[in-house]
């Protein structure tokens, strides 16, 4: 059926390098993207967002690129920090149902000292 | 500015028994989601109010309801509660008009 998945459930990166975490679509209607990062107890926190009419998207040490053609969204976090150690989702908010965002399962990001 | 707040931030209650969860939007926001999200899965979308009326519903039974207010704060109630209704129900607000949904701090369930 139609959803929002993530390729990786976890992602283990060292300290200082940088962080790519993907994210496929399946609907084509899909217009607007958001990524979210949730620590341990908390609500999602906003990241980024990108509209279907972007391909890239940058913000402070965090970019999200947005394919199409192949319905891929991935997040890209440079210099990652230990704080940066949580679980990010994708969410997506498609034309024909306007108001609801459709979370993935999400990636644990584990950043090693 | 106050960011979304929830409350309580833990409940714990018994099964058939009747749950109220509370949600006070951001400033300037006049638009409230509810979702829930089980152990190590994504939120899933309960409903969305906007002008005190419930505006989409996800797929969800009539157990779960909601109103809003007209400071636009928000309640999520569960009547007859099931051990599988144990979970963190988050609240998101958003702006008029606006896409983008900030999220509270969540209220943990859990139904014995």
């Amino acid at each position: 059926g139609e959803s929002v998945g993530l390729h990786l459930p976890t992602l283990s990166v060292q300290e200082g390098d940088n962080s790519i975490i993907n994210c496929a679509y399946s609907n084509s209607a899909s217009d607007y993207f958001i990524w979210y990062k949730q620590e341990s107890g908390k609500g999602p926190q906003f990241i980024i967002d990108i509209r279907s009419n972007m391909d890239k998207r940058q913000g402070q040490r965090v970019t999200v690129l947005l394919n199409k053609t192949v319905k891929h969204l991935s997040l890209q976090i440079a210099a990652t920090q230990p704080g940066d150690s949580a679980v990010y989702f994708c969410a997506e908010k498609r034309m024909d149902s306007s108001y609801k965002l459709i979370f993935g399962s999400g990636t644990r990001l584990l950043v090693r000292p | 500015d106050a960011g979304v707040t929830q409350s309580p931030t833990h409940l714990i209650k018994t099964r058939g028994q009747q749950v109220t969860l509370r949600c006070s939007p951001k400033s300037g926001h006049d638009t409230v989601s509810w979702y829930q999200q089980a152990l190590g899965q994504g939120p899933q979308f309960i409903f969305q109010y906007y002008e005190e009326e419930e505006r989409q519903r996800g797929n969800f039974p009539d157990r779960f309801s909601g109103h809003q207010f007209p400071n636009y704060s928000s309640e999520l109630n569960v009547n007859a509660s099931l051990l599988g209704d144990s979970a963190l129900y988050l609240c998101a607000s958003s702006q008029p008009d606006g896409e983008t949904q900030y999220f509270g701090p969540g209220t943990r369930l859990l139904v014995l």
